[in-house]
């Protein structure tokens, strides 16, 4: 139990179906990221949130929409998907905010299996 | 701009052998830099950090050692253990900068 919790877990859905993604983080931390982790790739940063503002949006495509009402709970909206959006979607948190320490780690969730039909 | 390496992408041994796994960078003005495990379908847990002034980490097992000169870090597991396949992840946070940049990982089996 790393204190990050993800729903769903495994998500399937169509081309034209709208869905969300929810993280959230038991930690008292500071920053939430969502990452994007697909076979055979580096994990790619999506978004980073900073004391709930928005400070990396990385070069994401509009389709995915990101949302962040507090410091606690993390959103990603998904609408008109495709295929190639197929892939374990990350959530994470760190303690200090994203200039923290030299020590700060980063605690991730379990992710969600998202499958674009 | 920061590239991350991991070598080999896969490796399997018997179980009781000591290994090691390889992560090389590009860029050697980093702020810290971090080996994660990562089981099938699951997140990613944060195994061992090296600050960039330290040269190695140990916990139990493993123990990571970081030379930002040779852009090189690896990490050494004594004794494998079947519970130790997983996916060995590098990450690199470089000056300057937030964002962690992840190599492609080491996918270790260790059998029984």
């Amino acid at each position: 139990e790393t204190g990050v919790t993800q729903t769903p877990r495994h998500l399937v859905m169509g081309m034209t179906n709208k869905k969300s993604l929810k993280c959230e983080q038991h930690l008292g931390h500071n920053a939430m990221y969502w990452y994007k982790q697909s076979a055979k790739k580096p994990l790619e940063l999506m978004f980073v949130y900073n004391f709930k503002e928005q400070t990396e949006n990385n070069s994401v495509p509009s389709r995915f929409s990101p949302e962040c009402p507090n410091s606690s709970h993390l959103f990603l909206h998904l609408h008109t998907l495709q295929p190639e959006d197929s892939a374990l979607y990350l959530c994470a948190s760190s303690k200090g905010g994203v200039r923290g320490s030299r020590t700060d780690t980063q605690y991730f969730g379990p992710g969600t299996r998202l499958t674009v039909l | 701009k920061q590239e991350v390496t991991q070598i080999p992408a896969a490796l399997s041994v018997p179980e009781g052998e000591n290994l090691v796994l390889n992560c090389s960078f590009t860029d050697s003005a980093i702020y810290n830099l971090q080996w994660f495990r990562q089981d099938p379908g699951k997140g990613l847990t944060s195994l061992l950090l090296i600050q960039s002034s330290q040269r190695e980490q140990t916990s139990g097992r493993l123990n990571a050692s970081l030379d930002k000169s040779s852009g090189r870090s690896t990490l050494y597991i004594a004794a494998s253990q079947p519970g130790d396949s997983a996916t060995y992840l590098c990450a690199v946070r470089s000056s300057g900068t937030y964002k962690y940049i992840f190599g492609t990982g080491t996918r270790l089996k260790v059998l029984a």
